[in-house]
């Protein structure tokens, strides 16, 4: 299952700085997506999410952009702190068609060095 | 906060045998889903649960797989004749409805280990 799709595995970046995750998807039907984040030994916690209908969500330090012509998310965090290092998943559903299940990506990697 | 609760955090089973997974989801949700991760795979979708019956479920989720909602808090995952493949992270979530700004809630897991 490929509809969602985090190509890179790994991402470190400094503390302080902006960290950029992205997530592409090939599912024209998705309409509703999420970032979940995930420390070892827990369940993914919501962080935020994003309609279709825009093209952007800001909540602190945490935006969601969404480009529906390249089917294409990115998580923004700024600025990055070492208690953000943790497994960021990218989730989208097409709820008008599939109801409420959510397909994930792979999943990265992001490492905040101090 | 209210939280998503699984019980055992991890679960050793023989090949063939029967394990119930235990969940208690957020109390004023509404509806109820398992999720199951095998190492180094994504998170996959296995059912949904809403209004005392099955909403949707996947490919994965065959004949082995069953879900109930016993009583008013708990919400169960059983897997018939365990085998080797469904050694995985098992995840319980819940919603209260599904509408933007209302995100699924996740426990944290359960381990299965099929031996």
């Amino acid at each position: 299952d490929q509809q969602v799709k985090q190509n890179s595995p790994s991402l470190s970046v400094q503390e302080g700085r902006i960290s950029i995750l992205n997530c592409d998807y090939t599912n024209s039907m998705f309409d509703y997506f999420l970032w979940y984040k995930k420390y070892p030994a827990e369940g993914p916690t919501f962080l935020i999410s994003i309609s279709s209908i825009k093209d952007k969500n800001e909540d602190g330090r945490f935006t969601v952009f969404l480009n529906k012509s390249a089917k294409h998310l990115s998580l923004h965090i700024v600025p990055s702190q070492p208690g953000d290092s943790a497994v960021y998943f990218c989730a989208a559903s097409a709820r008008e068609t599939s109801g409420s299940r959510l397909t994930f990506g792979e999943g990265t990697q992001l490492t905040v060095n101090p | 906060e209210p939280e998503v609760t699984q019980t055992p955090s991890h679960q050793v089973t023989q090949m063939g045998q029967e394990v119930i997974l235990r969940c208690v989801p957020i109390s004023n949700h509404l509806y109820f889903y398992w999720y199951r991760q095998i190492l180094g795979q994504k998170v996959e979708f296995l059912v949904s649960f809403y209004n005392n019956e099955i909403s949707e479920k996947s490919e994965i989720f065959d004949d082995q797989f069953s879900v109930e909602r016993p009583d008013g808090s708990n919400f169960t995952l059983k897997i018939r004749s365990t085998k080797l493949e469904d050694s995985a992270m098992y995840f319980c979530a819940s919603i209260l409805e599904w509408a933007d700004n209302s995100p699924l809630h996740f426990g944290n897991g359960t381990r299965l280990t099929v031996t």
